[in-house]
């Protein structure tokens, strides 16, 4: 089945305990990003990435950071968790040149710092 | 990027036709307008995406007049499932453009009633 897995689904931890949530697709699709959601402020984006080595910030960068070593794989990283960053996120991908199929995101990953 | 702006939320009864505008002034020639539909603690799911005039899948119908400013998600006989927030999107799902960074914003809230 194609989809995009994000793991853990639910993580409370303290902070400046570092962490990683790992996102992986299975659809050979090359862009890959990360959005927070919180109540009143919708989805924003933190980082995405075009392919392999290529990444770039979103609107709301701080605090994270992420890498792409390889096509299917593109893990968040906290370095210094603070309790702001207490959020559901989302991992999404989409496949290069083509326009009907949009995003495909993971069932997300709810984060608390404590 | 192009900036869009939807009604907060909106209600509607079992049965009836909903249509949700997004306004897109400053949208770009290479922009094409996606639909996402999100329900409480899931990841946005694509919905229908256009370019010009009208598109229409299994699921709803995608108005977009002449001008492109604006763009209308209709979605026939809504049901109870169909409460959801519903987002529309302007940007470039092409290599090469700016389709990296999405911008969600907030949405609309739907609300179906019995």
């Amino acid at each position: 089945e194609a989809q995009v897995t994000q793991n853990p689904r639910y993580l409370i931890t303290v902070t400046g305990k570092k962490l990683t949530v790992t996102c992986s697709q299975n659809m050979n699709h090359e862009y890959m990003s990360w959005y927070r959601q919180d109540p009143g402020l919708g989805l924003r984006q933190i980082y995405y990435s075009m392919n392999v080595e290529v990444t770039d910030k979103g609107d709301v960068p701080e605090g994270y950071k992420v890498s792409r070593k390889e096509k299917r794989n593109f893990p968040l990283i906290l370095e210094s968790p603070s309790p702001n960053q207490t959020s559901l996120y989302f991992c999404a991908s989409s496949l290069t040149g083509v326009r009907d199929y949009g995003y495909t995101f993971g069932s997300g990953t709810r984060l608390t710092v404590v | 990027l192009a900036k869009t702006t939807q009604p907060i939320s909106m209600d509607s009864y079992e049965g009836q036709e909903v249509n949700i505008t997004c306004s897109h002034n400053n949208i770009a020639t290479n922009d094409y307008i996606t639909w996402y539909q999100q329900f409480p603690s899931q990841g946005p799911r694509f919905i229908i995406q256009g370019y010009k005039t009208k598109v229409t899948n299994e699921v709803a119908s995608l108005f977009i007049p002449a001008d492109r400013k604006s763009s209308t998600l209709s979605l026939p006989r809504v049901s109870l499932s169909d409460t959801a927030v519903y987002y529309c999107l302007v940007g470039v799902h092409d290599y090469g453009g700016s389709q990296g960074n999405l911008i969600f914003g907030k949405g609309t809230k739907l609300s179906v009633k019995p």
